[in-house]
């Protein structure tokens, strides 16, 4: 109950197309539903985040949508760009609790 | 600029050898955490720290200890009892760990084995 099951495991994406990842949760006490961003050799940082207030959350070409009654969050990334390339880690965690649970990560290549 | 310092960037054990990690972080953050990533495995929580001087197991806190002594450093230790030690090890922390603030990383520490 946990756990945060995070698709695809990796992602080849054209420059300029649309970059989907998918994750899905059990636990209905988690409230707080971060994406994190890591480029290899480096630590993960913070890209966006959205709590279950909302269905969606935009920040310049990234997007979260929430769907809190089938449990699932997304991540999209608009019009990718070869910098993005990266690995994505969806999480989630919950008011009260110090853990935060991760995804399995999703490695996105955009091709140029 | 405020942030997590991570050292050693490459660090080797030999066999029956404990090594210590080093985090530091100038944030005034009262919780840290420390992680463990594997390939294809996201991040594993060994253990966490919500203030000085208490510390909690995480997930796959053996083989492992850790010390919260001053509120800028939370150092781990990987003991010869744990025998898969090769690993990614990422370093956080958070301003209220209870409020599931963002957490800041560490560019990490790779551990291998000689």
């Amino acid at each position: 109950q946990q756990q945060v099951k995070q698709s695809p495991q990796s992602l080849i994406v054209q420059k300029g197309g649309i970059s989907i990842i998918n994750c899905a949760y059990e636990n209905t006490a988690f409230d707080y539903f971060p994406w994190y961003q890591q480029f290899p050799g480096k630590g993960p940082a913070l890209l966006i985040a959205i709590r279950p207030d909302v269905s969606e959350k935009k920040e310049g070409r990234f997007t979260i949508s929430f769907n809190k009654s089938a449990k699932q969050f997304s991540l999209h990334i608009m019009d990718s760009q070869p910098g993005d390339s990266a690995t994505y880690f969806c999480a989630a965690g919950y008011t009260g609790g110090f853990k935060t649970i991760f995804g399995a990560g999703t490695r996105l290549f955009v091709k140029a | 600029d405020g942030g997590i310092t991570q050292s050693p960037k490459y660090l080797f054990r030999k066999e029956g050898q404990n090594v210590t990690l080093s985090c530091e972080q100038n944030l005034n953050h009262d919780a840290m955490y420390w992680y463990r990533q594997d390939p294809g495995q996201g991040l594993r929580l060994i253990y966490y720290s919500q203030i000085v001087n208490d510390f909690q197991k995480g997930d796959i806190a053996e083989g492992y200890s850790v010390s919260r002594e001053k509120k800028e450093s939370f150092p781990l230790t990987v003991t010869s009892a744990q025998k898969n030690p090769t690993a990614f090890y990422l370093c956080a922390s958070s301003a209220e760990g209870r409020l599931n603030q963002p957490q800041h990383f560490g560019d990490g520490t790779r551990l291998s084995i000689l």
